[in-house]
Order: C-alpha cells, then structure tokens, then sequence
C-alpha cells in the first residue's frame, strides 16, 4: 500500500526553537509539497520540490525552509517558531502529470 | 483571495437526504479533483475530472465538470453518516505542479 509518511502526528515546541516536520513517500514521486491547514483558510502551500535538491516557494514561505537531499524525503524546517505558526501541516506527493495528491496523516503542531 | 470557492462552508444533514456541494472560479481549469478528510487525517483523493462537461459516479457520490471547466459539483444521495467529513475540491491550472485548494465543505451526516 503506497503511502505517505508523516514523522509526529502531534508536536508541542516553544517559541523560538527550530522545528523540523519529516515526511518520506514510498512511491518514487518527484513533486513534494508541504500545505499548512487552517480553519476557514483553507490548505495554503508553503513550498514544493519537483526533484532532488531543488525547491519552490510557495504562497506562504516566510519563516520556513525546505530540504530534499533524497527523492524520498523532504523536510520542512521552522527556522524559529512562533506562536502564528500553531497549524496542521500536511506533506503530499504527486507523480509528474498524475491525477491527484497522495497525502499524510498530517501533523499537528502546537507552538507555545 | 480564493482561487477556489467553495459552498456552502458548513452542512449539516439528516441520514438519508441529499445533497450538493458547489467549487466555483473564474479561472479554467486542465483538471479538478474532489478530496475527503476525516478528522486529524490529511485528505484522500476521491475523483479526478478532466474533460469539461465530464460526469463521474462513485457509489452515491456524483461529480461534475463544468462545461468551460471553471467550476464543479460534488453531489451525495441517501447521505450517511459515514459521509461525514470535510470536502475539499483542488485545481490544476497546468501551469505547474501544484494545485489549487478550495475552502472546503464541512459535511455532518446526523443519524
């Protein structure tokens, strides 16, 4: 069963450390996505990599980075957390010209 | 702004009833895809519409394409509460690789 993999389902981190949401896909896709998900805000994307080592902001960068050293694996790090920060995160894979997102479990990030 | 709109927001529905939910736009769209999510879980692809005009069936689950592809409808007969959940509706504009999330529907099925 392909999937995809979210490392915590559930994190608590104070304001100003750094974070780093993992997430790893089984299918050999080469589009990552990471989205943040807030009510009534709808999945807004943060940034995307369409292959190894390269990345793409997306509508919401500002106090993230992304890293993708392996095809399976792409990061999204919180330089400093701050308490806006307080989302679902959710990472997604797709198949160049595939039909739809394959997404995790989300994580649910909680800074305080 | 919303590329995506979606109607209503919230839905709250007998067991048995029917309903429809709207994702609107003034953009066209090369495909359009329909997304459920369950509580603290990330969305799963339900249908993928490609062709203006085009109409899917899953189970009670009827989707719809736009004929000039900017908008679509998902609609659901004899709801049951295991329909509950939040309907997302996504566009590819095919400009990239990424696609373009509505604001979602809240779907509560009430047995």
């Amino acid at each position: 069963d392909v999937k995809v993999t979210q490392s915590s389902r559930y994190l608590v981190k104070r304001t100003g450390e750094k974070v780093f949401l993992e997430c790893v896909q089984d299918m050999d896709h080469e589009n990552m996505f990471w989205y943040r998900q807030d009510p009534g805000l709808g999945l807004r994307l943060i940034y995307f990599s369409y292959d190894v080592k390269m990345k793409e902001k997306g509508d919401i960068p500002e106090g993230y980075s992304v890293s993708r050293e392996k095809k399976e694996r792409f990061s999204l790090i919180l330089e400093s957390a701050s308490t806006n920060q307080t989302s679902m995160y959710l990472c997604a894979s797709r198949l160049t010209g595939g039909r739809g997102y394959t997404f995790g479990s989300g994580t649910r990030l909680t800074v305080v | 702004t919303q590329l995506l709109e979606q109607s209503p927001q919230f839905l709250s529905i007998q067991e048995g009833e029917n309903l429809t939910v709207y994702c609107n736009s003034s953009s066209v769209f090369s495909s359009l895809q329909w997304y459920r999510q369950e509580p603290g879980e990330g969305p799963v692809l339900l249908v993928t519409v490609v062709t203006g005009g085009e109409v899917k069936k899953l189970k009670r689950l009827t989707f719809q394409f736009g004929d000039a592809r900017k908008d679509s409808s998902l609609h659901i007969t004899a709801a049951q509460t295991g329909d509950t959940g939040l309907y997302l509706c996504a566009g590819d504009r095919g400009t990239g690789n990424q696609f373009y999330f509505g604001t979602g529907t809240s779907l509560t099925v009430i047995p």
